[in-house]
């Protein structure tokens, strides 16, 4: 199984960079994935890392150490609307994705 | 991008009854479904593994005989909560992979058993 850990709540100001990280326990690993929630919607993806380092994507980047078990997400220039779940989720060698129970972002101006 | 869509998004029924979800795969053919359930607060717990022309597979917790899936095509898939009861209730959500094995999510059901 996956055991994936990630803060409860994060509070940040309008323009500011954020960081949510991610620790994971893994049976078998074939990625790493950020979505982002917002309540009382469906997850949407953000991004992908398989390989370690950066993975950048205007706003958001995201970064991978296989070996420590270990990824980020940083949100930069926050904006209102970012304020979401944020979920990291670890797929397995079945294609399964485990989430871990999400980091909620509140933006504050 | 690819879409998956999901009917009904909101269903209130009663305890007792039975409710029938549909996951389609609107522009692409999904050989795998996934079935994820949320309750509020907590994040998304994989339910069962539906495969096209096969039985899908539970996963450890989650009753089969309750939770009946049913995956007859390459873009339908549905799940069927039988003699829902509140404890029921929850968001259910769908996700279907493609050819290159990536998931896609549908919008997610909202299910409130009175």
């Amino acid at each position: 199984g996956q055991n994936i850990d990630q803060p409860t709540e994060m509070t940040a100001t309008e323009g500011a960079i954020v960081q949510i990280n991610c620790t994971y326990q893994t049976s078998g690993f074939n990625g790493l994935f950020w979505y982002q929630q917002h309540a009382g919607e469906a997850p949407t993806f953000l991004s992908y890392n398989v390989l370690d380092g950066l993975e950048e994507k205007g706003r958001f980047s995201s970064f991978l150490s296989r070996s420590k078990g270990y990824s980020y997400l940083l949100l930069k220039e926050l904006q209102m609307k970012d304020s979401a779940s944020y979920l990291c989720a670890v797929r397995d060698n079945d294609y399964k994705l485990s989430f871990g129970a999400g980091t909620t972002v509140t933006v504050r101006a | 991008g690819a879409v998956v869509s999901q009917h009904p998004s909101r269903v209130i029924c009663k305890s007792g009854t039975s409710v029938k979800i549909e996951c389609r795969s609107l522009d692409f053919q999904a050989t795998t479904m996934f079935w994820y359930r949320q309750f509020p607060k907590q994040s998304l717990m994989l339910m069962a593994t539906s495969n096209e022309g096969s039985k899908a597979t539970y996963e450890q917790g989650v009753e089969k005989d309750k939770f009946l899936i049913n995956h007859a095509s390459l873009t339908l898939s549905t799940l069927t909560v039988t003699s829902a009861h509140p404890e029921d209730s929850s968001f259910y959500i769908c996700s279907a992979t493609d050819v290159y094995n990536e998931q896609f999510f549908g919008p997610g059901t909202r299910l409130t058993v009175l």
